[in-house]
């Protein structure tokens, strides 16, 4: 089964840092581009970052430029989301998705909810 | 602001059609980059429901259509179903380097 596993949120301080992951299993890892979305407590979808097939090209939205480093390990088929400094604003459940950049994201991860609170 | 422009809501009674629009720009929907929508039901992820305006993955009913106008792009729901009771999202490529987002649009299902 194709299949996107996201983990690693949680609560954090503001100025804190997380590192989110997303397992993918049921296909060629390696061979997609993979990229992050959030989606704030009752809002809509706001994408974040995206990351090339061997990792050597990355986008970052400018709400998290700088704060924000994508990666991928594809010997074990896992992204990375690593957040820093983090803001109130960033509180919101992140999802991981499969597809080319400009094309459509057909595998979702479940979501990670990330909570910036003191 | 997204930069893609949906209604926040739409209804419709059991069995009717509705249409939920997709409002874009010529660095956007007007350059000519695709448009692709998902469905979002309650406390899920999102699932797409449509690639490239009209293209419907598999398992996704014929009830849902899409289209596109201009600067515009439009998700048509046909044979409305209780089911179909969800948020709905159009994502496109926008030239400024950038995959954006429409709002979303709730659709209630009366």
């Amino acid at each position: 089964e194709v299949q996107l596993v996201e983990s690693g949120g949680g609560l954090v301080q503001p100025g804190g840092s997380l590192r989110l992951s997303c397992a993918a299993s049921g296909f060629t890892f390696s061979s997609y581009t993979m990229h992050w979305v959030r989606q704030a407590p009752g809002k809509g979808l706001e994408y974040v970052s995206a990351i090339s097939t061997n990792g050597g090209s990355t986008y970052y939205a400018n709400s998290v430029k700088g704060r924000f480093t994508i990666s991928r390990d594809n010997f074990k088929n896992t992204l990375y989301l690593q957040m820093g400094s983090l803001r109130a604003e960033d509180m919101a459940v992140y999802y991981c998705a499969r597809g080319p950049v400009i094309g459509a994201f057909d595998i979702w991860g479940q979501g990670t909810m990330v909570t910036v609170s003191s | 602001q997204s930069v893609l422009t949906q209604p926040p809501s739409v209804s419709g009674a059991p069995g009717q059609r509705v249409t939920i629009s997709c409002t874009g720009s010529s660095s956007n929907i007007g350059a000519g980059y695709d448009v692709h929508w998902y469905q979002q039901l309650p406390g899920t992820a999102p699932k797409l429901l449509m690639y490239g305006y009209s293209n419907r993955p598999s398992g996704v009913p014929d009830r849902f259509s899409g289209s596109k106008s201009g600067t515009s792009a439009s998700l048509a729901i046909t044979g409305l179903q209780a089911e179909d009771e969800a948020d709905y999202y159009c994502q496109s490529y926008d030239s400024s380097l950038s995959v954006v987002f429409g709002g979303g649009t709730k659709l209630t299902v009366l």
